[in-house]
């Protein structure tokens, strides 16, 4: 299984641009790159999902590497709502295989 | 995208009882999933809820603690049985939409004293 690697904590204020990387040094061949967003007493909410290279969309843009071993997701211009427990997710899910791994989780706290 | 809610959203369990979670999709979906997340921890995949056929268990749990039910495609139950303190936690299922996006229930927030 490939293990996650993601900073503990990240401050920023309001307006900022924030980037959170996640390290998989052992990525599988097949795995995909999800990250998803957590608010205290909620299931976790899908932000972004990629491969390789750059994927964007209208929440978060999403850079991949061509070694695979890291990703990068970047949130534009946060506000307060942003406050939350981002997790970066390595895995496949196939047929009735599935290799699903969540990191530890970053808990970004954005300032006025 | 799903829509999934989950019953009960919290309890209250003495060590030694059992109790069963209940989750609802509002659409047909193939793959479904039991997590459990510990306070202030990340998520940890329990099993795969397989329709019409036994659950697939990840390395650490099993069927005997927790036994899952999938009678269709859009519902599942997970039970905790003989509970402990340890298994104070949140549980929350998920399913699989297109290109392996996940979404997740609400959680269920259970207390074992």
């Amino acid at each position: 299984l490939a293990k996650t690697t993601q900073p503990i904590s990240m401050d920023s204020y309001e307006g900022q641009e924030v980037n959170i990387t996640c390290s998989h040094n052992n990525i599988a061949t097949n795995d995909y790159i999800t990250w998803y967003q957590q608010f205290p007493s909620q299931g976790p909410r899908f932000i972004i999902q990629g491969y390789k290279t750059k994927v964007t969309n209208e929440v978060a843009s999403l850079f991949i590497p061509a070694d695979r071993k890291s990703s990068t997701l970047s949130l534009p211009r946060v506000s307060l709502s942003d406050t939350a427990v981002y997790y970066c997710l390595v895995g496949f899910l196939s047929g009735s295989a599935r290799q699903l791994t969540f990191g530890s989780g970053t808990q970004l706290t954005v300032l006025p | 995208s799903a829509v999934i809610s989950q019953k009960p959203s919290r309890d209250i369990c003495q060590r030694g009882t059992s109790l069963t979670i209940q989750c609802q999709v509002d659409s047909q979906v193939t793959m479904m999933f039991w997590y459990r997340q510990q306070p202030g921890q990340s998520l940890t995949l329990i099993a795969t809820a397989n329709q019409g056929s036994e659950a697939t268990y990840e390395s650490g749990f099993v069927i005997d603690k927790f036994p899952i039910s999938r009678p269709n495609l859009t519902f599942s139950t997970l039970t905790v049985s003989n509970m402990s303190p340890e298994d104070s936690s949140i549980y929350l299922c998920s399913v699989v939409a297109s290109r392996y996006e996940q979404y997740f229930g609400p959680g269920t927030r259970l207390t074992v004293t």
